[in-house]
């Protein structure tokens, strides 16, 4: 089924350990981007990308990482896990262009670091 | 600053009840774009509308409805009839100049049977 993929979908970390998200998206799109979601607070985002081989920071990037390679993947990584990072993750895509109908979110990550 | 507002942190009603859901935007963009997802008890985010800056007509959609006043920067949802299916966390988010969503806090709405 076309749409967006994220792999894991249940995590469980220790403090200090590192691990990585993958999104994979078979539409095609251009911009890719993962958020994270705590209670109360809504889906902040992380780290995105508006095309293949490149990214920028969001609004809370400190502690991750991320990288696009190849156009329909998109890594999160965590390189030295915190409690802080447990948390809901989310990967979402859009295309460009003229026909945009809204962006299409993956069903989450659950992490948890203990 | 771009930023979404939704005030109502939860709101409970008896089914049947109409419910309005609000939302207040800021942004600096003249074009721009707002949403509303609706989020499941299962967690998944379900796109519900895109609205774009220059149409301010009201959409219907079954029961659901949106009002957009660009005048008071509000992006108002309403679910009319309301049903237990309909209980859910509602986002309402901003699209800006350069393709990033900016979300509201989201509005939990627990509908009663």
């Amino acid at each position: 089924n076309a749409g967006v993929t994220q792999t894991p979908k249940f995590r469980v970390l220790k403090t200090g350990q590192s691990m990585t998200l993958l999104c994979a998206q078979d539409m095609n799109h251009e911009y890719m981007y993962w958020y994270r979601q705590d209670p109360g607070m809504g889906l902040r985002l992380i780290h995105y990308s508006v095309g293949e081989g490149t990214t920028a920071k969001g609004e809370v990037p400190d502690g991750y990482n991320v990288s696009r390679l190849k156009k329909q993947n998109f890594l999160l990584g965590l390189e030295s896990a915190a409690p802080s990072q447990t948390s809901v993750y989310f990967c979402a895509s859009v295309g460009s262009g003229p026909i945009n109908y809204g962006y299409t979110f993956g069903s989450g990550t659950r992490l948890t670091v203990v | 600053a771009q930023k979404v507002t939704q005030a109502q942190t939860e709101i409970s009603v008896v089914e049947k009840e109409d419910v309005t859901l609000d939302c207040v935007y800021e942004t600096r963009d003249t074009t721009y774009y707002l949403f509303w997802y609706k989020q499941p008890p299962s967690g998944e985010l379900v796109f519900l509308i895109r609205r774009n800056s220059f149409d301010e007509q009201n959409e219907i959609s079954g029961r659901y409805s949106w009002n957009f006043q660009k005048s008071t920067s509000s992006f108002n949802f309403t679910i009319t009839a309301s049903q237990v299916v309909d209980s859910a966390v509602y986002f309402c988010a901003l699209e800006d100049s350069s393709y990033k969503l900016i979300f509201g806090s989201g509005t939990r709405l627990l509908v009663r049977p």
